[in-house]
Formats: structure tokens, C-alpha cells, sequence
């Protein structure tokens, strides 16, 4: 079957750095996406990888291991304005997206 | 530029009553989709559009259709609402021809209540 687990809710200090896991398992796997949504509000793109390894895009980067089924989301120098959910999604054979169900990220100051 | 609007934000709705979703981009994307999303849940697809004048089902199509007459317009049609059709429905669009890589711009959402 096809599927995306990520843990539902994360707590992380203002400052600090936090990871957000996600492991997929999908037929026909292209690529992943991480996307960030604000509460009440769509879902706006992040990351996009295809091949193993980091990415880094400013406060964020995004890591993928296509062999294990695993990616990740790294924030640092976290701010408040960071406090939303991470979702993940990963494509399928079907040339569409499968999403997890997203990471509530909670930052305390 | 707007992007994607969407329309209602909100309403509520009587079991079965008929009701549709506007959705409407300017950034002539070929590929258009719905997606409702429930507490707990991931997203889930309910039909797709790669190019104006073609559609597909998602992984939960049934109780709507979809129709996609040019390139900016993509209304969901709810037939006879039920109250498992309760959910916040986003519309989005994507460059490109539809491919799972092309990255996807949402509308701000419709929240939709059935009593």
C-alpha cells in the first residue's frame, strides 16, 4: 500500500533548530515535497527533492534517501512565525501526490 | 495578480442540496486540482484536470464532479451534499502538464458544513 507517516505534533524553542521527519512508501516514487501551512490558511511549497541528499534554501533545507523510504525537514534559527504545520507528500505511480497527514509545529518562546 | 480564488469561503449546507465550489486562477496553469482536508487526515485528491477540457478522478471522487471548460475555471460540484462531506476544500493549480513533480499553488480554501 502507499503511505506517508510523519509525527503529528513537534514543540521547539524560538532559536533552536528542529527536524521534521517523514517516511513514505509509494509505487512509482519521483520525488518529495514538503509544503508549510499556517493555520486557516492553504498550504505554500517548500522543498522539493528528487535526488538523495540536502538541500539547504536559507533557514530551511530538506534531505531525502529515496533507498530508506526517508526524508526530512530542517528548520534553524527558529522564529515564532515558524509555528504551522510541515506536510509531506510524496508522488505516485499515478503521477499524483500522496500527503501525510502534516506536523503541527509548535514554537514556545 | 490574484493566483487562485476561491469561492465561497465558507457556507453551510442542508443535506442534500446541490452545491458548487468555485475555483478560478490567472496564472494560465495547465493542471488544476481538489483537495479536501480533514482533521487528521492528509490531503486527498478528488479530481484533477491536466489540460482545459480533461479530467480524472482522485483517490475520493465519489459525490462530486468536476468540469473544466477553459484553462482558469475548475467549479466542484457537489449533487446531493451529505453531511461525510463536511471538510475544508482547497483548489490548486500547477505549471507544467499535470506531472506529480510540478509543484502546486493553492486557493485560500472553502470551508463547507452539511447538516
Amino acid at each position: 500500500g502507499q503511505n506517508i507517516d510523519q509525527p503529528t505534533e513537534m514543540t521547539a524553542t524560538e532559536g533552536a533548530i528542529v527536524q521534521i521527519n517523514c517516511t513514505y512508501q509509494t509505487s512509482g516514487f519521483n520525488g518529495l515535497f514538503w509544503y508549510q501551512q499556517h493555520a486557516g490558511e492553504a498550504p505554500t511549497f517548500l522543498s522539493y527533492n528528487v535526488l538523495d541528499g540536502l538541500e539547504e534554501k536559507g533557514r530551511f533545507s530538506s534531505f531525502l534517501s529515496r533507498s530508506k523510504g526517508y526524508s526530512y525537514l530542517l528548520l534553524k534559527e527558529l522564529q515564532m512565525k515558524d509555528s504551522a504545520s510541515y506536510l509531506c507528500a510524496a508522488t505516485d505511480s499515478n503521477y499524483q501526490l500522496i500527503w501525510g497527514a502534516g506536523t503541527k509545529l509548535i514554537i514556545k518562546p | 495578480i490574484a493566483g487562485i480564488t476561491q469561492a465561497p469561503t465558507s457556507q453551510i449546507l442542508a443535506a442534500g442540496r446541490r452545491m458548487t465550489l468555485r475555483c478560478t486562477q490567472d496564472m494560465r496553469h495547465n493542471a488544476m486540482y481538489w483537495y479536501r482536508q480533514d482533521l487528521g487526515l492528509g490531503l486527498r485528491l478528488i479530481h484533477y484536470s491536466n489540460t482545459a477540457g480533461t479530467t480524472g478522478k482522485g483517490e475520493v471522487p465519489d459525490g462530486y464532479s468536476v468540469s473544466r471548460a477553459n484553462t482558469d475555471d475548475f467549479p466542484l460540484t457537489l449533487a446531493s451534499a451529505v453531511p461525510s462531506q463536511t471538510s475544508v476544500y482547497f483548489c490548486a493549480s500547477s505549471d507544467g502538464a499535470g506531472g506529480a513533480q510540478d509543484t502546486q499553488y493553492f486557493g485560500p480554501g472553502t470551508r463547507l458544513t452539511v447538516l
